[in-house]
């Protein structure tokens, strides 16, 4: 069965580097999204892809954050200088279709900023 | 008022029994409703998908959406061990670039043997 992967599993870097966040959606489907969960917190929507831009993003997703499809198989999140506060999960989801919101996540990135 | 509240819980109750998770939620532009199990350290996982009101029912697990309401229920009936996680309710409305999704907080499940 298809599904969505991400690599890293763990990243550790030190506070003001950049970081990228890789996600593999699964192959057919055109929506693309980036989460994120604070350790005991709730899942929070970051930013929304379609048709190679972005279509949503929240008040969380910055200046410091932007994301790309470099290729036809791959999703990134870049955070250009990381804060302390940024320590989180960090989840790509895809769903296929417009008309349904099934979204599929992966497996997530702990991104552990010192 | 938070778009989606749910009761961290935990709960727990025995092997066998009727489990009943519950959302409710402010926005009544909501249109897809969700629910998904989180294991620790993992990513949420897809168990039931509804659009609009209505029920849904996939094996063991049953979906409701009340819209007049705002209030959205999963059952699982017959729980067992294995069903010991968070789950997490999520929703959301159409834009035309994709579903910006919220999710409620997450019920901790504890199923005991």
């Amino acid at each position: 069965e298809p599904e969505v992967t991400q690599t890293p599993s763990h990243q550790v870097t030190q506070m003001g580097q950049e970081v990228i966040l890789r996600c593999v959606p699964i192959s057919n489907h055109l929506y693309f999204y980036w989460y994120r969960q604070i350790l005991g917190q709730k899942v929070e929507f970051l930013v929304s892809f379609y048709n190679n831009e972005i279509s949503e993003k929240s008040e969380i997703f910055d200046d410091q954050f932007s994301v790309e499809r470099p290729d036809g198989s791959n999703f990134t999140l870049k955070i250009r200088s990381t804060k302390l506060e940024d320590s989180a999960m960090y989840f790509c989801a895809s769903n296929r279709r417009g008309e349904t919101n099934e979204q599929f996540f992966g497996p997530g990135t702990r991104l552990t900023v010192l | 008022q938070k778009e989606v509240e749910q009761d961290p819980g935990p709960l727990s109750v025995p092997e066998g029994a009727i489990v009943s998770l519950n959302c409710t939620y402010s926005n009544s532009a909501f249109q897809y409703f969700m629910w998904y199990r989180q294991y620790s350290r993992k990513g949420p996982e897809l168990l039931m998908y509804t659009y609009s009101s209505g029920n849904k029912e996939d094996g063991r697990f049953t979906a409701q959406v009340d819209k007049s309401s705002k209030y959205i229920s999963l059952f699982i009936r017959d729980s067992q061990p294995s069903d010991s996680a968070t789950y997490l309710c999520a929703m959301s409305s159409l834009n035309t670039g994709g579903f910006k999704t919220i999710f409620g907080a997450g019920t901790r499940l504890f199923v005991k043997a």
